[in-house]
């Protein structure tokens, strides 16, 4: 049973770009979740997706968007990157968004 | 706002000693408190975790107990191995569907 699957594993971008991350859930689980997680930090959450639309979102610009398909995986995509954006991000999945969320192990995006 | 608060790092220990890592906690509503460990280049795995007052969370040997009269869900273990080095988050989560508000981590280093 494959687990959350995330890609690419790193990416380095430049300021002003725009990147476009993927999440594949754990199998069974229909909600997906996105969190950024800083350098020496905690994650922050980002937004979570279900049934194909945003169901919560933290407290990030609209340049932070994303998407679901009917299999459940998951973009999430940043427009005009900014230096700050640099970070691990983080997708984990859930049944319904319910009891535990598991976690991929993350993108390492750098924004030079 | 919701939020977590971790004793800050980093903890060196030497393998066999006593392990504690503060977690103090606020929130509006009655949350379900987690322990997350993340280990070098990898995302984040549930260590464990506690959904009521008074509920004793416990894997691999570490325990954690939650505390509503002090906001509080202290993790510890007793005897520490090397291979215990990682991250560890404190987490609150206060109703299901809802996402997680992670605490700053705590890196613990174990020397042999």
């Amino acid at each position: 049973d494959a687990g959350v699957t995330q890609s690419p594993t790193h990416l380095i971008k430049t300021r002003g770009q725009q990147v476009t991350l993927r999440c594949s859930p754990k199998s069974g689980h229909d909600t997906v979740s996105w969190y950024q997680q800083a350098l020496g930090q905690g994650p922050q959450f980002i937004f979570q997706y279900y049934e194909e639309e945003e169901r919560q979102r933290g407290n990030f610009p609209d340049r932070f968007s994303g998407h679901q398909f009917p299999n459940y995986s998951s973009e999430l995509n940043v427009n005009a990157l900014l230096l700050g954006d640099s970070a691990l991000y983080l997708c984990a999945s859930s049944w319904q968004g319910e009891g535990e969320q598991f976690f991929g192990p993350g993108t390492r995006l750098t924004v030079l | 706002g919701d939020s977590v608060t971790q004793m800050e790092g980093p903890v060196t220990l030497s393998e066999e000693a006593f392990l504690t890592i503060n977690c103090t906690y606020t929130a509006t509503g009655y949350p379900s408190l987690f322990w997350y460990v993340q280990y070098p280049g990898e995302g984040l795995q549930l260590l464990l975790k506690a959904t009521k007052a008074d509920d004793k969370g416990s894997n691999k040997g570490f325990e954690a107990t939650y505390r509503k009269e002090t906001t509080s869900f202290h993790l510890e273990k007793g005897s520490v191995q090397v291979s215990d080095s990682a991250v560890y988050f404190c987490a609150l989560r206060v109703n299901y569907g809802q996402n997680f508000v992670f605490g700053p981590g705590t890196r613990l280093s174990v020397l042999p």
